[in-house]
């Protein structure tokens, strides 16, 4: 079946450095959803991209659909301690949304 | 609006007793979606309905069991628990649509564990 693979798995970063994640899958995906979740909390959606090459920002953060629909990304942008948590990429499968294993990101002050 | 609602937040279960988890919505979202999540994994799909009264098998099913006999409202059913069912459930709802997919709403989570 259809599985989506996130790297890194963690990423620990002093705050104001940047941070990237990346989402990538066997086959061509139709769309890509991301998603938050703050630690205790639940999943919390940011943003779907749809199309081949699409870029779209959110303040600090920068999402990218890749050309072939098969891999994605997210990056921030001097992160701060606001953005600890783990983000999930995720793809639908008809009607079934599969996530990513999440990568888990911690910043210290 | 409420949004997604689960209840109870957390419950501890003997191996072997029963439980029901509720999740209700109150955005007349056709979609509904029970997942667990073990500590330092994603999100595993249990079960799901594409609308009232029906119901999907999803990831890992077994063990559980699910209902959907209101629009707003989704069950999850353990039959007879066990150690490995330990984990925290999330329920979700989304719109459908025929041309574009849509994102999913989350509720707070019930936090099981069972010994």
């Amino acid at each position: 079946g259809q599985q989506v693979m996130q790297i890194p798995q963690y990423q620990h970063v002093q705050e104001g450095e940047d941070f990237t994640t990346y989402c990538n899958s066997s086959t061509t995906l139709s769309n890509i959803q991301w998603y938050k979740q703050r630690p205790g909390g639940h999943p919390v959606f940011l943003i779907q991209l749809v199309k081949s090459g699409e870029v779209k920002k959110q303040k600090r953060l920068t999402f990218q659909f890749g050309e072939a629909k098969k891999n994605s990304s997210l990056h921030i942008t001097a992160t701060q301690t606001t953005d600890v948590g783990t983000y999930f990429c995720a793809a639908y499968n008809t009607d079934k949304l599969i996530f990513g294993t999440g990568t888990r990101l911690q910043v210290f002050p | 609006n409420a949004g997604v609602t689960q209840t109870p937040k957390f419950r501890v279960l003997k191996t072997g007793q029963s439980m029901t988890l509720l999740c209700a919505q109150d955005m007349n979202h056709e979609y509904m979606y029970w997942y667990r999540q073990d500590p330092g994994m994603g999100l595993r799909l249990i079960h799901y309905s594409v609308g009232e009264g029906t119901t999907a098998k999803g990831e890992v099913p077994d063990g559980y069991n699910v209902s959907r006999l209101k629009k707003q409202n989704f069950l999850l059913g353990l039959e007879s628990a066990a150690p490995s069912q330990t984990s925290v459930y999330f329920c979700a709802s989304s719109y459908w649509g025929r041309v574009r997919s849509y994102e999913q709403y989350f509720g707070p989570g019930t936090r099981l564990t069972v010994t």
